[in-house]
């Protein structure tokens, strides 16, 4: 299948710093990326949908300037956790279609951050 | 009403039983439904993936869709205590949108 590469797979840092994580689709062009976030022992949280070349769309509760999405390329997403508190702490995960809802979805690796 | 239902487990077979994962739900535009394999601590593995209603296998793993019914399965045969995990449905069809099940966490005993 389709090959989605995140990092970092784990992250710590202090708070108040910022940390990016970034997504990539390996061998084929995602227009769209997915960002989840993840509990221990829950169901995904859809965070927010980045599309190619244009701004990405919230969900509701989800801080668009705690939380920044960049998705400048076909094969790139990044999610920026600024000026991150304990609170954050989480396990973040990406997801691109190959082709849309139509498409199969994969998923990246998962980022682990942690903020102290 | 949630748009993907999936009883949460936890479910626990002895090595070998055939395993059946479960998901019901209400959209009836979804077309596309998919099962992954979640570790702890790492993202989901896309096992099968099916278009409409039908069966596909792959291995020890068999999807099921019944549109009309709006149920989805998945069966594992001859489970492996590596096939311990969570087991997620998802499902898509309408917009650009993919809508997934809580999660059924899944023990094999050897």
């Amino acid at each position: 299948g389709a090959v989605v590469s995140q990092h970092p797979s784990w992250v710590i840092c202090k708070s108040g710093t910022s940390v990016k994580i970034e997504c990539r689709s390996l061998d084929f062009q995602a227009t769209t990326m997915f960002w989840y976030r993840q509990f221990p022992k829950q169901s995904l949280m859809l965070m927010a949908t980045s599309n190619e070349g244009s701004k990405a769309t919230y969900e509701q509760g989800v801080e668009k300037d705690k939380f920044l999405i960049n998705h400048a390329s076909l094969t790139l997403s990044t999610l920026t956790v600024t000026s991150a508190h304990p609170e954050d702490s989480s396990f973040y995960i990406c997801s691109a279609p190959t082709s849309g809802s139509t498409g199969e979805l994969f998923f990246g690796e998962g980022s682990r951050l942690t903020v102290l | 009403q949630k748009e993907v239902e999936q009883d949460p487990g936890p479910l626990s077979v002895p090595e070998g039983a055939i395993v059946s994962l479960n998901c019901t739900y209400s959209n009836s535009a979804f077309q596309y439904f998919m099962w992954y394999r979640q570790y702890s601590r790492k993202g989901p593995e896309l096992l099968m993936y099916t278009y409409s209603s039908g069966n596909k296998e792959d291995g020890r793993f068999t999807a099921q869709v019944d549109k009309s019914s709006k149920y989805i399965s998945l069966f594992i045969r001859d489970s492996q205590p590596s096939d311990s995990a969570t087991y997620l449905c998802a499902m898509s069809g309408a917009g650009n949108q993919f809508y997934f099940g809580t999660g059924t966490s899944l023990t094999v005993i050897p």
